[in-house]
């Protein structure tokens, strides 16, 4: 099992619609989780950080479930400059030495007219 | 204004020549990472750096290197001996093992 898993998609969707992803992550002990736009050949930009059961920030809302290990974006009235591939990110906090962060491959979102 | 930058945006190798790609950071970060994407994949880490002249592998070091003689520098290397170069290289630097600021990336290229 990967230890951060995500649908790569693509999630087709028309203007205005509310499209939610989910991450689910292998590793219980996890403290923090985030959320990362990539727009194509450019470089991860954060959208949202998680650290407790959830976030919201304007038309997207990050929520974490701990006891089945996922996290999920909800996007609400989507724009046509949402269309970007969303990483799912995990620091796994594991015990002595440098807390590495795990990237999902990243579901790709594609709102149409 | 305050960021991360790399350089050069598009580089071409040819076999059995080392390439050496730049990553600067005037955000005052003590951490900088290099990572590498592939399409299909999450980025996966080749070097971290915690302060400056230390560094550490990451999980796919072979054939890569650095250095971090200054603060705000993170320069990697790719060797010959990295045998399918060809990705998206991407620098990122963080004030704590948390949140992590990309550059803009390196697309390297073997011919």
């Amino acid at each position: 099992r990967k230890e951060v898993e995500q649908d790569p998609g693509p999630f087709n969707v028309p203007e205005g619609a509310t499209v939610a992803f989910n991450c689910t992550y292998s590793n219980s002990a996890s403290q923090s989780f985030f959320w990362y736009r990539q727009d194509c050949r450019k470089e991860p930009k954060l959208l949202m950080s998680v650290y407790s059961s959830g976030n919201e920030d304007g038309r997207f809302t990050a929520q974490l479930n701990r006891a089945s290990q996922y996290i999920s974006l909800l996007i609400r009235d989507s724009k046509l400059s949402d269309s970007a591939t969303y990483l799912c990110v995990v620091n796994p906090l594991l015990s002595g030495g440098y807390n590495k962060l795990i990237f999902g491959a990243g579901t790709r979102l594609a709102v149409h007219p | 204004d305050g960021g991360i930058t790399q350089s050069p945006k598009y580089l071409f190798r040819k076999e059995g020549q080392n390439v050496t790609l730049s990553c600067e950071q005037n955000l005052n970060h003590d951490a900088m990472y290099w990572y590498r994407q592939d399409p299909g994949q999450g980025l996966r880490l080749i070097y971290y750096s915690q302060i400056v002249n230390d560094f550490q592998k990451g999980d796919i070091a072979e054939g890569y290197s650095v250095s971090r003689e200054k603060k705000e520098s993170f320069p990697l290397t790719v060797t010959s001996a990295q045998k399918n170069p060809t990705a998206f290289y991407l620098c990122a630097s963080s004030i704590d093992t948390d949140t992590q600021y990309f550059g803009p990336g390196t697309r390297l290229t073997v011919l």
